[in-house]
């Protein structure tokens, strides 16, 4: 079942701060998140564990709660660099079982 | 280290024709994936191949679209016939164990 991201877009300017949702119906075990720009491929960010959280990059951090079946992905102070758009992939087991992706949020830093 | 490689970049068709793609993913990893991305959308899953066997396949159409990891390395996949849906960009990633998708630059598959 495809999770669900929200906003589907938002625009901020340099130095604000974002917070991306990802919330699933199905229990997880694991949730990643990515980046894409327009025309390139995803690129790894982060995963984040049943029972933990990985801290991915120094600006850009997550949660993840289990007994909500969501995951909040956090944009600090942030940069024209961070522009593209952010999908969260989930998956139901340990291990490197399939993913699921939702639509993306699109982000958008202007100066 | 080097990324994952895809080839062709770019390719265009007509309908009812059949297309390849090929994937070389990064040197140790186990696990590959073939995904479908059309415009707008998040990746969808079509295989997933842990070294040279099948995980999940699921959402592959086999009346027409097939793919195969030789040796456990490098893979391909296979549209025949195409159609015009079928027009995304198809992107191939690897994993080690546990950790993160790295994708390769795509495919941008056109079916006119």
């Amino acid at each position: 079942q495809q999770p669900v991201q929200s906003p589907q877009a938002v625009i901020l300017r340099e130095g604000e701060d974002a917070v991306i949702n990802c919330s699933s119906s199905k229990a997880l075990y694991s949730v990643h998140w990515y980046r894409q720009k327009h025309g390139e491929a995803p690129v790894f960010l982060m995963i984040l564990l049943k029972g933990g959280e990985q801290k991915g990059h120094e600006k850009i951090s997550a949660s993840f709660n289990e007994k909500k079946q969501q995951s909040s992905l956090y944009l600090t102070a942030s940069q024209l660099s961070y522009s593209g758009t952010y999908f969260c992939g989930t998956s139901k087991g340990i291990g490197n079982t399939p993913l699921v992706f939702g639509k993306g949020t699109r982000l958008s830093v202007i100066a | 280290e080097a990324g994952v490689a895809q080839s062709p970049r770019y390719k265009i068709i007509e309908k009812r024709q059949s297309v390849a793609f090929w994937c070389n993913p990064i040197s140790g990893h186990a696990t590959l994936y073939w995904y479908q991305q059309i415009l707008g959308q998040g990746p969808k899953l079509l295989i997933q191949f842990q070294n040279n066997g099948v995980v999940d396949d699921s959402q592959l159409p086999k009346d027409r679209f097939s793919a195969e990891r030789l040796k456990g390395v490098d893979s391909t996949l296979k549209i025949q016939p195409a159609k015009l849906e079928d027009s995304a960009v198809y992107l191939c990633a690897s994993s080690p164990i546990g950790g993160g998708q790295y994708f390769g630059p795509g495919t941008r598959l056109l079916v006119l």
